[in-house]
């Protein structure tokens, strides 16, 4: 059980090249999310899924977009990078629902924006 | 709007000190609370959550929290840090769709 994985773990990208960060989990959760993590902001939700073939929009969407390829994967590319996109991604999954759950968080995707 | 805030960015203490780390929330509804921990080059863990029933909320690793409703706040203690707790500490609040709204973050450093 390998949780939540994310790839690439490290990335540098030129303004205006295009991505796109993998994440996967095996816990059969429904729901997954993409977080960014900037210092002294916290994370922020970029985008999320609450089930197999829907997405909606976070708190930061703009400049991405996402992907819910199966129960399992969650994509998420940029399409045209930009320095602001300079960040630590977090993915994460849910187990529970409504009164009571908990998210489980991949090891981040570090990327750098030159 | 929905917010939640953490009153220290950054806090320092020395190994057997005391710790509480602040945390104001601020949304209507149900409300759900949680706090993560993340050390250095690691991912987000959770420490402990809290949904309904007792106010005073035991975690990992000795940490506790109390939910108090008429202040808003959700803060974390731990009556004696060690070197291994040096992390970044995230409050967050989270809705009934499973969206966490996460706070600014607290740098910890514990000086052995």
């Amino acid at each position: 059980n390998a949780g939540v994985t994310q790839n690439p773990k490290f990335q540098v990208l030129k303004t205006g090249q295009s991505m796109t960060l993998q994440c996967a989990q095996d816990m059969n959760h429904n729901s997954m999310y993409w977080y960014r993590q900037d210092p002294g902001m916290g994370l922020r939700l970029i985008y999320y899924s609450a089930s197999e073939g829907t997405t909606d929009k976070g708190e930061v969407p703009n400049g991405y977009n996402v992907s819910r390829l199966n129960k399992r994967e969650f994509s998420l590319r940029l399409e045209s990078a930009a320095p602001s996109q300079t960040s630590v991604y977090f993915c994460a999954s849910i187990l529970g629902q409504g009164t009571s759950y908990e998210q489980y968080f991949g090891p981040g995707t570090r990327l750098t924006v030159t | 709007a929905q917010s939640v805030s953490q009153h220290n960015h950054h806090v320092i203490l020395s190994e057997a000190a005391s710790l509480e780390l602040g945390c104001n929330y601020s949304y209507g509804g149900t409300v759900n609370l949680f706090w993560y921990v993340q050390y250095p080059g690691q991912h987000l863990q959770l420490l402990l959550k809290y949904f309904s029933g007792d106010p005073l909320v035991k975690g990992i690793k000795g940490f506790e929290a109390e939910f108090i409703k008429s202040k808003f706040s959700f803060n974390l203690r731990k009556p004696s840090v060690q070197w291994s707790d040096t992390a970044e500490y995230f409050c967050a609040g989270g809705l009934n769709t499973g969206k966490l709204i996460f706070g600014q973050g607290t740098t910890l450093q514990v000086k052995p």
